[in-house]
């Protein structure tokens, strides 16, 4: 069990850009959260999807897309990217119905917007 | 609404002296409550769940319990260690969706020798 996946680890795009992160759950973990970390501290909700449908948005940018597929991993799509994105973007991962108890977070990816 | 509140910012201890982080919470429900913590660097990883049943749980030499009188679930450790050093987040579920964690602001525990 290699644990949760998150790629890239770090990754520079220039404003009005694109990206695209990438999270690969625990085996068997159906439940996958996203969450932002910006100035080292806050712990934003972005968005959960269990069993391949989104569940719960928090504060998901709409010119953010997220989508969890048939193997459980889930890939952020972001585009015309403004420096406020630049943070780190962590997922964690659950079995469906255990919550915040068995969360396994990723070593997240670091966006930088310039 | 239903939130978590961490007064402490930024704590900054000697080590050996003890540790109290406030966490407090509003709730429309008595939900579970969390401490995760999360060094220089990592990820955050569980620390600390609180228990149905007013037991105590301790982790690493931490302990916290649930008050639902002043709806408080401080984190408390007799003495601080060095490794101690890293941020700690309060953290509680949904009440419409367990599988969905909010975070207080998060404290940053520094200790210093």
């Amino acid at each position: 069990d290699s644990g949760v996946v998150q790629s890239p680890r770090h990754i520079i795009k220039e404003k009005g850009g694109r990206s695209v992160l990438t999270c690969i759950p625990i085996s068997g973990h159906s439940n996958v959260v996203w969450y932002q970390q910006t100035l080292g501290k806050e712990l934003k909700f972005l968005i959960q999807h269990y069993e391949k449908v989104e569940r719960d948005k928090g504060f998901l940018p709409s010119r953010f897309s997220v989508q969890q597929f048939d193997d459980y991993h889930s890939e952020m799509n972001m585009s015309a990217l403004e420096l406020e994105d630049s943070a780190m973007y962590f997922c964690a991962s659950s079995l469906p119905g255990q919550g915040g108890s068995d969360y396994t977070f990723g070593s997240g990816t670091r966006l930088l917007v310039i | 609404g239903d939130s978590v509140t961490q007064t402490e910012g930024l704590v900054t201890l000697t080590e050996g002296l003890p540790v109290m982080l406030n966490c407090t919470y509003q709730s429309t429900y008595s939900p579970f409550l969390f401490w995760y913590v999360q060094h220089l660097n990592e990820a955050p990883k569980l620390l600390l769940k609180s228990f149905t049943d007013n037991k105590r749980p301790e982790h690493q030499g931490f302990h916290a319990t649930l008050h639902k009188s002043s709806s408080s679930f401080h984190l408390q450790k007799s003495s601080a260690q060095l490794s101690d050093s890293a941020l700690y987040y309060c953290a509680f579920p949904l009440m419409s969706n367990y599988n969905v964690l909010y975070f207080g602001s998060g404290t940053k525990l520094t200790v210093e020798p």
